[in-house]
């Protein structure tokens, strides 16, 4: 069956540092991939999202390449602010099946 | 602007009452789920629905039913609740054939 595994937080960082958040994945065929952002005391947003090998997603500064050859969607950000401190799920989707199978999630604090 | 709205932000109830979590959107999208996110587990699929008065588990239906009597309408019932369903729960929705959610605000239960 499908599954995600990402990074165990929690993360901490200070502003303005390079973030890596892994993902890495287990499917069947040709899943898309997902990142998405739970803000404190909401629900989930999509955040950047690839549905073939190689293609990369990108918003708000964050970018996330399909690998295929090594199965996994990292998630990166250049420069983080205090504001993306947050929850970052990373979730994949087969084709065909239109459930998501979501990783544990990873918290992310950023300090000034 | 589309949405999924879930009726209560945050709910109290008592050891044994029947709870209903209703959950609202309106995208006309065909496919409705219910996850209840745990620190550490991430999001697990309770229920979800593909068509009015169409139901399948998913991964930890017990202690849980649904119904979906109209289509933009998803609600999650609680037969009695009990304190190990003290959760977040997130309901969401997606096309027919699409990938990716949209996620509503979540409803934070505690069961006391």
């Amino acid at each position: 069956g499908n599954s995600v595994t990402q990074m165990e937080g929690p993360v901490t960082l200070s502003e303005e540092a390079f973030l890596t958040i892994n993902c890495t994945y287990t499917a069947t065929g040709y899943p898309s991939l997902f990142w998405y952002v739970q803000y404190p005391g909401e629900g989930l947003q999509l955040l950047l999202k690839a549905t073939k090998a190689d293609d990369k997603g990108s918003n708000k500064g964050f970018e996330a390449t399909y690998r295929k050859e090594t199965t996994s969607f990292h998630l990166e950000k250049g420069s983080v602010q205090v504001s993306d401190s947050a929850v970052y799920f990373c979730a994949l989707g087969s084709f065909g099946n239109e459930k998501l199978t979501f990783g544990t999630g990873t918290r992310l604090t950023i300090i000034p | 602007d589309v949405k999924v709205t879930q009726s209560s932000r945050y709910l109290v109830k008592r050891t044994g009452e029947k709870v209903f979590l209703e959950c609202v959107q309106d995208m006309d999208h065909e496919n409705m789920f219910w996850y209840r996110q745990d620190p550490g587990l991430g999001l697990r699929l309770i229920y979800f629905s593909y068509d009015v008065k169409m139901k399948e588990k998913g991964d930890i239906p017990e202690g849980y039913s649904v119904s979906r009597e109209k289509k933009e309408r998803f609600s999650l019932i609680l037969e009695s609740a009990s304190t190990n369903q003290t959760s977040m729960y997130l309901c969401a929705s997606n096309r027919e054939g699409a990938r990716g959610y949209t996620f509503g605000s979540g409803t934070r239960l505690t069961v006391v």
